[in-house]
């Protein structure tokens, strides 16, 4: 079955930049059925989708407004994974940052969550 | 973007009772070239990322018990829980995927009355 294993740290500063990977089992990231996804969860915002990475062909990207101007998503075809890279981040970015395939109906398999601490 | 808005917030049922939970959409989400709804549920328990119960609005996941059902068309959508059951006590989300970006509904805690 798929699964999606998360790595990254939890804890960071003001200023730094978030770095979690997102390792894919069971499904190709290059795939042409699935879109590979970011979501981030906390009190203040709930549950917020930051963006996705998805092949057709060729590969394209989608960001959510919000963070548009400091997130990156990017697909590594050769260790079947994607990750996200959010720069400059503030205690506002503190949430537990999900990563999550969508096939053609919804967001069907989640990683287990990594909580992301920012604090000076 | 599409704002998604729940109700109610908390919703207590007693065990065998029927659960319902109401999720309205800013603008439709039905594409009218497929004639689908572009709406998805989701439970969620503590120290859990979501799990997919319904998408396309009425179209149960694969293992998901048919207590739950998703209805509804365009703007207005409805999550059932028929016979609630201990376990299914947790948070469900509605959530739509029409249009990017995707975005989800504020959350409805259902407990045990």
């Amino acid at each position: 079955q798929v699964q999606l294993q998360q790595s990254g740290p939890g804890l960071m500063k003001p200023s730094q930049t978030l770095s979690l990977t997102c390792a894919i089992s069971g499904d190709s990231v290059s795939g042409n059925s699935a879109s590979w996804n970011w979501i981030r969860q906390s009190p203040s915002r709930g549950l917020e989708w930051l963006g996705r990475t998805y092949y057709r062909s060729k590969w394209y990207n989608d960001y959510a407004v919000s963070v548009k101007s400091r997130i990156t998503i990017n697909p590594d075809t050769s260790k079947n994974q994607f990750s996200l890279q959010l720069n400059s981040v503030t205690p506002e970015d503190t949430a537990v940052y999900y990563c999550a395939r969508k096939t053609q109906g919804a967001l069907d398999i989640w990683g287990q969550g990594t909580m992301v601490t920012v604090s000076s | 973007d599409i704002v998604m808005t729940q109700s109610p917030d908390p919703l207590a049922v007693s065990l065998g009772e029927r659960a319902t939970i109401s999720c309205k959409s800013s603008q439709s989400v039905l594409y009218s070239s497929n004639n689908k709804d572009y709406l998805a549920w989701y439970q969620q328990k503590p120290g859990q990322p979501p799990k997919l119960l319904i998408y396309w609005a009425s179209t149960r996941e694969s293992g998901v018990p048919d207590r739950f059902s998703g209805s509804g068309s365009g703007t207005d959508f409805t999550l059932t829980i028929s016979n609630l059951q201990a376990e299914d006590v947790a948070v469900y989300y509605c959530q739509q995927y029409y249009s990017i970006p995707w975005t989800f509904g504020q959350g409805t805690k259902v407990e045990i009355k």
